[in-house]
């Protein structure tokens, strides 16, 4: 079963700044099946990127997705004060099959 | 505009049962793979299964962890998707989000139901 591990754990920046986050996988993953979404309190998550680097519909282009193999990046842009919230990354295994998700990171505000 | 809508969340004693549902609207649910996702409180997203449509014979898969217990069906007569859970475990206690599976990504999420196991 695929691992992912996502950094850091939390993340603590000011709005207007950009954002890095990071999810790893234990092994070489599809880069087609690999998601983030994002959560705020109280609500279910949302799908921001699918396929490692599209952004779902209607998502903002201050987020984009990159990587490749076991190494990808959600990258937010000039952060707006509605960013600041939990993001997960998550990956299909086609061969099992399911679904596995990282253990989020906590962006907040500094 | 798309609405997945569950309920049936409770209170249940550890080693019952309850049983979920999902109306879903807004999508063409019968062409559709169906997940459920829990989250316990304060933790992360946990795949529990998924249900595939009739072209691909209501193929269902379950996580490990409530293989066995849990069984997810669908009506799509009725645009609806169930979890019937059993021998629950307090450990499941979770918000229990219904979501639409396309294409190896859960793009449509209801605004879940809580079962708290005690």
């Amino acid at each position: 079963e695929i691992v992912l591990t996502q950094s850091p754990g939390t993340l603590s920046l000011s709005p207007g700044e950009r954002a890095t986050l990071s999810c790893r996988a234990s092994q070489s993953v599809t880069s087609s099946y690999l998601a983030w979404y994002q959560q705020k309190p109280g609500q279910a998550p949302r799908l921001l990127v699918y396929g490692a680097s599209s952004r779902a519909t209607g998502i903002p282009d201050r987020f984009s997705g990159s990587g490749s193999g076991t190494d990808f990046t959600l990258t937010i842009t000039r952060l707006e004060p509605e960013d600041f919230a939990v993001y997960y990354c998550q990956h299909y295994d086609s061969s099992l099959p399911m679904y596995t998700f990282g253990q989020g990171t906590k962006l907040e505000i500094k | 505009e798309v609405q997945l809508v569950e309920s049936g969340g409770g209170l249940v004693q550890p080693g019952g049962s309850l049983r979920l549902s999902c109306a879903a609207s807004g999508i063409p649910f019968s062409d559709n793979y169906m997940a459920w996702v829990r989250q316990a409180p304060g933790k992360g997203l946990e795949w529990v299964g998924r249900i595939k449509n009739k072209g691909n014979s209501y193929t269902t898969e379950y996580a490990a962890s409530v293989k066995g217990r849990f069984t997810i069906s669908r009506d799509d007569s009725k645009n609806s998707l169930f979890l019937q859970m059993n021998s629950l475990k307090i450990e499941d206690t979770a918000v229990y989000y219904c979501a639409r599976e396309f294409y190896y990504k859960l793009d449509y999420w209801g605004q879940g139901t809580l079962v708290t196991v005690s």
